[in-house]
């Protein structure tokens, strides 16, 4: 069981990047990790996913050093409505998606005007 | 994709008394999980299927809990006897199986029990 360690708050400005590293130094082979983001009263959403090396989409990147030990998603120029929890998980997406695939209690991140 | 619907999204019970919440999936999922979250707390896992088979339980998941997915589709979680220590977030979840397929979370019920 891969734990995962990040920051329990963050403080951020708009129009600012903001990094969220997650340390997981117990990382298996087949593992992967994924962000999740959750809102007030909403269920988390889906960020991004990734194995290795570094990962992009329309609203994040993710950053993997080569001994995948640690991860940090990537969130350019922020906005108020980022304020969020984000949660960094790793598992084994493919064989074993169920109590190995923890959430811990996440980053809040405050974004401020 | 209509996303992952929950029903109810709020539930005040007394104590002792049985709920029964219902999840509806992205239809073409053949996974669907249950979460409980309470508060500045992630989610925790409770249970999970792929397609009618419940094949993971939690230890969090006493013998008051069952959860079932009849045919494969929508999923109920029921909870006999409630305690005021059920009152949580209770989060469902659906996802393909495989690489690249993310979960998918409903906005949960709230349960609070008095």
């Amino acid at each position: 069981l891969a734990k995962t360690t990040q920051p329990i708050s963050m403080d951020s400005y708009e129009g600012q990047e903001v990094n969220i590293t997650c340390s997981h130094n117990n990382i298996a082979t087949n593992d992967y990790i994924t962000w999740y983001q959750q809102f007030p009263s909403q269920g988390p959403r889906f960020i991004i996913q990734g194995y290795k090396t570094k990962v992009t989409n329309e609203v994040a990147s993710l950053f993997i050093p080569a001994d995948r030990k640690s991860s940090t998603l990537s969130l350019p120029r922020v906005s108020l409505s980022d304020t969020a929890v984000y949660y960094c998980l790793v598992g084994d997406i493919e064989n074993n998606y169920g109590q190995n695939f923890v959430f811990g209690p996440g980053t809040r991140l405050s974004v401020l005007p | 994709d209509t996303g992952v619907s929950q029903d109810p999204r709020h539930k005040i019970t007394k104590r002792g008394q049985n709920v029964t919440f219902r999840c509806d999936p992205i239809s073409e999922h053949n996974r669907l999980y249950w979460y409980r979250q309470t508060l500045g707390q992630g989610p925790e896992f409770l249970t999970y299927f792929q397609n009618e088979a419940q094949l993971e339980k939690s230890r969090l998941l006493s013998d008051r809990f069952s959860a079932e997915r009849p045919k494969g589709s929508f999923s109920t979680l029921e909870i006999q006897r409630t305690e005021q220590g059920d009152s949580a977030m209770y989060l469902c979840a659906s996802s393909f199986q495989g690489v690249n397929s993310p979960l998918h979370f409903g906005n949960g019920t709230r349960l609070t029990v008095t």
